[in-house]
């Protein structure tokens, strides 16, 4: 068990740049979350994935935002035409059903926006 | 709707003192209640949890928290405090109806410890 994974660990854009960010869940973990964290701030929750369905998305996520998860296995998060406001850091949690309540957290995406 | 609020955005005690961090929580079901420490640049870890049973839970690092339901809180202690336990501390709230589900976190403490 290698833990959560993220990448880029880093990613600099200019306003209007579309990115995406990947995630991969421990494995066998069958939820998916996606947080947002911006500076001294808590942790504020975007979207999460059960297997592969998408089953809720906060009002944060604007039309700007997508995110997939194929295979119910590794996820991905778009934002498109990014702007100043989505400078943060991204952070990608999983965790099994009927087995543990924790979220194992990977170690986020910082998005710089410019 | 689940909230959290932690008190005291900024706490700062002397190594070897008792850590305090405060979390109170509102939840119109039955929750879960977590906190999770954040070292700069880093994801977060899970110091301990409450889910369901013995309301007094001891976690990681000697740090433990006591779920109180008639105050609706959930405060960190420690009884002696370490350089290295100087971090970004969360307090977040769950819904036990759905099996966990979203994580609602509080704004965070930031603890400091003085040689």
């Amino acid at each position: 068990d290698t833990g959560v994974s993220q990448n880029p660990r880093h990613k600099i854009t200019k306003r209007g740049q579309n990115v995406t960010f990947r995630c991969d869940p421990i494995s066998e973990h069958n939820r998916l979350y996606w947080y947002r964290q911006t500076l001294g701030q808590g942790p504020e929750f975007l979207t999460y994935f059960q297997n592969e369905a998408q089953l809720e998305k906060s009002r944060l996520l604007s039309d700007r935002f997508s995110a997939e998860r194929p295979k119910g296995s590794f996820s991905t998060l778009e934002i498109q035409r990014t702007e100043q406001g989505d400078s943060a850091m991204y952070l990608c949690a999983s965790t099994a059903t009927g087995v543990d309540y924790e979220q194992y957290f990977g170690p986020g995406t910082r998005l710089t926006v410019t | 709707a689940q909230s959290v609020t932690q008190l005291g955005s900024h706490v700062s005690v002397s190594e070897g003192a008792l850590v305090l961090l405060r979390c109170n929580y509102s939840s119109s079901v039955p929750p879960y209640l977590f906190w999770y420490v954040q070292y700069p640049n880093q994801g977060l870890q899970l110091l301990l949890k409450y889910t369901t049973g013995a309301t007094l839970v001891k976690g990681i690092n000697g740090f433990e928290a006591e779920f109180k339901k008639s105050e609706t809180s959930f405060h960190l202690t420690k009884p002696s405090a370490h350089m290295s336990d100087a971090a970004e501390y969360f307090c977040a709230v769950s819904d036990r109806g759905n099996q966990g589900g979203k994580l609602i976190f509080g704004q965070g403490t930031e603890l400091s410890v003085k040689p």
